[in-house]
């Protein structure tokens, strides 16, 4: 069975750098056809996709954040990451980590990040 | 503003059968497979349907997934109170170049 799971600090100042990992068990990030995303939820609000990267390295970000997304990997550790720049409070959202893109099949539990001074 | 419609409310009582309902436009669900996802409360979405009309492993098969032109829709019979949650719809547009989502469906069951 499938796990990930995101982390990385809950806070982040304004204009700084939002950064997240995902740890995926279970699978491998690397292998297979698959693609590993990135997806936001506003608090009370609904869904909103951010990008993937796929076990090849390739990368695909929403048009409306491509400017300040980062996708990576880190396959020696099973793990990808979310840099997102120049962060707003309109940032402010629970990230969840999945793998798959349309359809997302297996989805972390998600962290608040919250953006404020 | 979502690129997929939903109704934001929906609900019913035990045992009855509810549908939400997922309306599109051609260069979304007219040209790819539509997924749906169930949000329990406090929790992580869950992949319930997916390419239209396929349930994973474990989804009980209460529920079901049907797709026509540009709408699709999730149906839930024998209505449990443990399905009160929010649904979400979602797939790829050609257009936008991206994965969208409905607006969410909050399910309530009286």
């Amino acid at each position: 069975q499938v796990q990930l799971q995101e982390s990385g600090p809950g806070l982040v100042k304004p204009s700084q750098t939002l950064s997240l990992t995902c740890t995926v068990s279970g699978d491998s990030i690397s292998t297979g056809l698959y693609y590993w995303s990135w997806i936001r939820q506003h608090p009370g609000k609904g869904l909103e996709w951010i990008g993937y990267i796929s076990n090849s390295g390739h990368t695909y970000y929403n048009p409306s954040l491509k400017s300040r997304i980062t996708i990576s990997a880190d396959t020696s550790k099973n793990q990808f990451s979310l840099r997102l720049n120049s962060v707003t409070a309109a940032d402010t959202a629970v990230y969840y980590c999945a793998k798959g893109y349309n359809p997302l099949d297996y989805w972390g539990r998600g962290t608040l990040v919250t953006v404020s001074s | 503003q979502s690129v997929l419609t939903q109704p934001p409310s929906a609900s019913g009582t035990p045992g009855q059968r509810v549908t939400i309902s997922c309306s599109g436009s051609n260069s979304n669900i007219g040209r790819n497979a539509v997924n749906w996802y169930q949000q329990l409360p406090g929790t992580a979405p869950k992949r319930l349907i997916y390419d239209n009309t396929q349930r994973p492993s474990g989804v009980p098969d209460r529920f079901s997934g049907s797709k026509s032109g540009t709408s699709a829709s999730l149906a839930i019979s024998g209505l449990e109170s443990e399905d009160e949650a929010d649904y979400y719809c979602s797939t790829w547009d050609d257009s936008l170049n991206v994965v969208v989502f409905g607006g969410g469906t909050k399910l309530t069951v009286l």
